[in-house]
């Protein structure tokens, strides 16, 4: 079984700073994958970025980048020069082949850019 | 290419009716996944399909809950004699073969009154 942790409910940033998101997991897998997913009030799952646990470099992808720290289990997303429409609810998720790559979510963090 | 579809996008319903959700995957996907969200919550597995394999239907919460998928095409969740805790979102996902992520579609907004 996995379990995934976000413990900020809420977090606010101004526009063009630079926020991070904390998020903790739990797995008995060697072979996992992480992922952040970004969820605008239109409902739509937007995947942000993904981590494939056996690589020790982080991933980037433009503005988003993740601070991997598989000891830890810790898997913080980082979003750098905050746009406006980045506001939304970020998630945090794992899955594994040994769970038929099945996610499991943490309960999201909502994020405010602030003008 | 086409990404996730979802029908209908609203669906209000009266306690105790019968619904019928569907989910277009993206084509070539053989593996296809249900996901509740309650408001304010993260998104809870449902069902998972692959191919002509048997469903992994470990996360749906009572037998009112079922779901079919023919070959690698459409998906329809159905939920029967609806209860007000089934309000909630339904969200679908199609999985790719390269980095095992899933593509979601935009979702069923399900109100049981």
């Amino acid at each position: 079984a996995q379990t995934v942790t976000q413990s900020q409910p809420e977090m606010s940033v101004q526009e063009a700073e630079t926020v991070t998101l904390s998020c903790t997991y739990d797995t008995s897998e060697n072979n996992y994958y992480l992922f952040w997913y970004k969820q605008p009030p239109s409902r739509q799952m937007i995947l942000v970025i993904r981590q494939e646990a056996y690589k020790q470099q982080n991933a980037t992808e433009n503005r988003f980048s993740v601070n991997f720290q598989k000891a830890a289990k810790s898997f913080s997303l980082k979003i750098s020069d905050s746009q406006l429409g980045d506001t939304a609810m970020y998630f945090c998720a794992c899955n594994s082949g040994g769970s038929n790559y099945k996610l499991t979510f943490g309960k999201g963090t909502l994020l405010t850019v602030n003008p | 290419g086409a990404g996730v579809s979802q029908s209908p996008s609203n669906k209000v319903t009266e306690k105790g009716k019968d619904v019928e959700l569907r989910c277009d995957p993206i084509s070539g996907h053989t593996a296809l996944y249900w996901y509740r969200q309650r408001l304010g919550q993260g998104l809870e597995f449902l069902i998972y399909f692959q191919g002509n394999s048997a469903p992994d239907k470990s996360g749906l919460p009572s037998d009112r809950f079922s779901a079919e998928r023919t070959g690698e095409s459409v998906s329809t969740l159905t939920i029967q004699r609806t209860q007000q805790e089934d309000s909630a979102v339904y969200l679908c996902a199609s999985r790719g073969t390269v980095y095992n992520e899933q593509f979601f579609g935009p979702g069923t907004r399900l109100t049981v009154l």
